[in-house]
């Protein structure tokens, strides 16, 4: 199975904010990774597939990037709305596999 | 628009079986594949298996080999998940998600169906 590991964990940022989080796979997985929003008692949201294609509907402040093992979200200018938890997802190989998520939280 | 809803919430004894329904809308039900995921209390989300809405065929996770069953009945837009040797780690959010063919991500995600497993 491709295990997938974010950096970091938690971490705490102000309104309009730049966020950076990552994602790495256990091997190598193209360009093939998904990353989804989960705000608290809700369902995980698509954000980003294939590594940087933006969901439609998906505000542009969200970015993604990265290919082979490293992979990186960014957040470019931090809204209220976007405090919550986020998760990767290798789509390359079954069993699917998520991160164990990265929370961002209110500075 | 859009709508993936799933049955209500559940409380099983160990041992038990469960039977989670999610009934979609809003988009042509064929046209897609269904996936279950499930997320424990402070855990990451888990891919159980998933069925082709068209066809039927299914794949399963090795981690509920035996114990899954996913079905669907194409006059109702209704998929189904069924769990079987319920144990007190199989307590979770279930959610339903739909999956465009030839992907992987999942682009509409059901609100999710607590399941608590408990003597």
């Amino acid at each position: 199975d491709i295990q997938l590991t974010q950096s970091p964990s938690f971490l705490s940022a102000s309104v309009g904010d730049r966020v950076t989080i990552t994602c790495r796979a256990s091997q190598g997985i193209s360009n093939y990774l998904a990353w989804y929003q989960q705000r608290p008692g809700k369902a995980p949201k698509l954000l980003i597939y294939n590594a940087s294609t933006l969901q439609s509907g998906v505000p542009s402040r969200f970015s993604g990037s990265g290919s082979g093992t490293e992979f990186t979200l960014t957040i470019s200018r931090l809204q209220p709305e976007d405090f919550a938890t986020y998760y990767c997802q290798q789509l390359n190989n079954y069993p699917l596999t998520f991160g164990p998520g990265t929370k961002v939280d209110i500075k | 628009q859009v709508q993936l809803v799933q049955s209500g919430a559940e409380l099983k004894t160990p041992g038990a079986s469960v039977k989670v329904s999610c009934k979609a809308s809003g988009y042509s039900f064929t046209g897609y594949a269904f996936h279950w995921v499930r997320q424990a209390p402070g855990q990451r989300l888990e891919w159980m298996g998933w069925i082709n809405a068209a066809s039927g065929n299914t794949q399963y996770s090795q981690n509920f080999q035996g114990r899954v069953t996913i079905t669907r009945d194409t006059s109702a837009n209704t998929a189904y998940l069924e769990l079987s040797s319920l144990t007190s780690e199989d307590t979770a959010v279930y959610y339903c998600v739909r999956n465009p063919f030839g992907t992987g991500w999942f682009d509409y995600w059901g609100q999710g169906t607590l399941v608590t497993v408990s003597s």
